[in-house]
């Protein structure tokens, strides 16, 4: 299997403009995690999945940010306007429910100047 | 609010030398996680404990859960350049969706 496969791995944007993170979770696994990863806070979990659905978003900052999962094989998670503070590394990860082993994928850093 | 605590936050040590590195709460965990994570990668997992005064190893890691499985630590011999990374743990929580709540880090650089 080629694991939790994020894009993109790098994302340079002006204050303002939408960002959209894509990620496709390993088959057959029936939760997706969306985290953020910063210096002062280490990872935040943003919003999770279950079957498609969202469990429990309370970790999404604002309304600026919003994520969803049309399907099982994949998911997204926007940003608009984006701002400086957003700028971080969010991971995606999935595991099979009923499990707590967590996979990740290898990030995106976001950079908003 | 479940919280870990890991400490050190930062460790430099030379190569050959033993290590050990904290995970605590004041709350109880039905499993506890660790990862590594090295630079420019997601977590990666190396473990997971379940039962209270569980102890694993893996090579030269050795990992033990508290017996009221409120804490973790883990313990590195021999440390090796490649041991190098940011060391996560994770507890489970006791409710049905068993959300991991996650600890800050230790961030272990292991010089030649």
């Amino acid at each position: 299997d080629a694991g939790v496969i994020q894009s993109p791995r790098h994302e340079v944007t002006e204050m303002g403009q939408e960002v959209t993170l894509r990620c496709k979770p390993i088959s057959g696994h029936n939760s997706l995690f969306w985290y953020r990863q910063t210096m002062m806070r280490g990872l935040e979990l943003l919003i999770y999945f279950n079957n498609n659905v969202p469990i429990d978003d309370s970790g999404m900052p604002e309304d600026r940010f919003s994520a969803k999962m049309p399907n099982a094989s994949f998911s997204t998670l926007k940003i608009q306007p984006s701002e400086p503070r957003d700028s971080a590394v969010y991971f995606c990860a999935s595991r099979r429910t009923g499990n707590t082993e967590a996979f990740f994928g290898q990030g995106t850093r976001l950079t908003v100047v | 609010t479940q919280l870990l605590e890991q400490s050190p936050q930062f460790l430099s040590i030379q190569e050959g030398e033993n290590l050990t590195v904290y995970c605590n709460s004041s709350s109880v965990f039905s499993s506890l996680q660790w990862y590594r994570q090295e630079p420019g990668e997601g977590p990666v997992l190396l473990v997971t404990v379940v039962t209270g005064g569980e102890v694993k190893k893996l090579k030269r890691l050795t990992f033990q859960f508290g017996d009221a499985r409120k804490d973790s630590s883990l313990h590195i011999t021999a440390a090796q350049p490649g041991d190098t990374g940011l060391y996560l743990c994770a507890g489970a929580s006791t409710g049905n969706n068993r959300k991991l709540i996650w600890g800050l880090g230790t961030s272990l650089a292991v010089n030649p």
